[in-house]
């Protein structure tokens, strides 16, 4: 089946830039996400790519998608402290529509 | 809207007893998703649902969980009985198909203990 997988956690300093990588197996993806998860609370969708575009840029958050590695990664300019939080990458499954596979969530530490 | 609603926010129970959590999703929406949250696992699929039928239920661990969706506008899961190792956090979430990109709602989860 699918597979996404994600490093468990980052550190970084406010104001600094965060990236957030992933991969994944399944090369028929139409749409990627992501996905933050503040504390004591669900997920909420942060942003998306097509695949058939390499970049996106909304505000302080850039995606990157590199379809040939099967990587993903999502850039945060000027981190926050508000920014700490869990990120989720997520692909379209190939067996089910609607359906999404997760990976294992990134854990984002910004320190002052 | 009120977004997805899922009661409790926290269950404490003990071995062997049955649990049942709530889900009320986004008027509107026709896919419903239940998951299952633990350090250890992540993030599960447990089984979905579009216009009140069962699509995918192979996330299920085993025969004692059980989800039903009687109308649009709510959904159980059940754990019958329960064990210690059902403890994590359950997240109900719903979605309205399109024919573009699917933005799933996520409620704020329970938190369920089994002592």
């Amino acid at each position: 089946g699918e597979d996404v997988e994600q490093s468990l956690f980052l550190s970084v300093r406010e104001g600094d830039s965060s990236v957030i990588n992933c991969t994944y197996t399944d090369s028929s993806s139409t749409y990627l996400y992501w996905y933050k998860q503040e504390p004591g609370a669900g997920l909420q969708l942060l942003t998306y790519i097509f695949s058939n575009m390499d970049m996106k840029q909304d505000q302080r958050l850039t995606v990157l998608l590199n379809k040939k590695d099967k990587h993903l990664s999502l850039r945060i300019a000027d981190t926050q402290t508000g920014d700490s939080a869990i990120y989720f990458c997520a692909v379209d499954s190939n067996t089910g529509f609607q359906k999404l596979v997760f990976g294992t969530g990134t854990r984002l530490l910004v320190s002052p | 809207d009120a977004g997805v609603i899922q009661s409790p926010r926290h269950e404490v129970t003990e071995m062997g007893q049955e649990v049942t959590l709530r889900c009320k999703p986004i008027s509107g929406h026709d896919y419903l998703f239940w998951y299952r949250q633990t350090m250890m696992r992540g993030l599960e699929l447990l089984i979905y649902f579009n216009n009140n039928v069962p699509i995918d239920d192979s996330g299920m661990p085993e025969d004692r969980f059980s989800a039903k969706m009687p109308n649009a506008s709510f959904s159980t899961l059940k754990i019958q009985p329960s064990e210690p190792r059902d403890s994590a956090v359950y997240f109900c979430a719903s979605s309205l198909q399109r024919f573009s990109y699917n933005e799933q709602f996520f409620g704020p989860g329970t938190r369920l203990t089994v002592l």
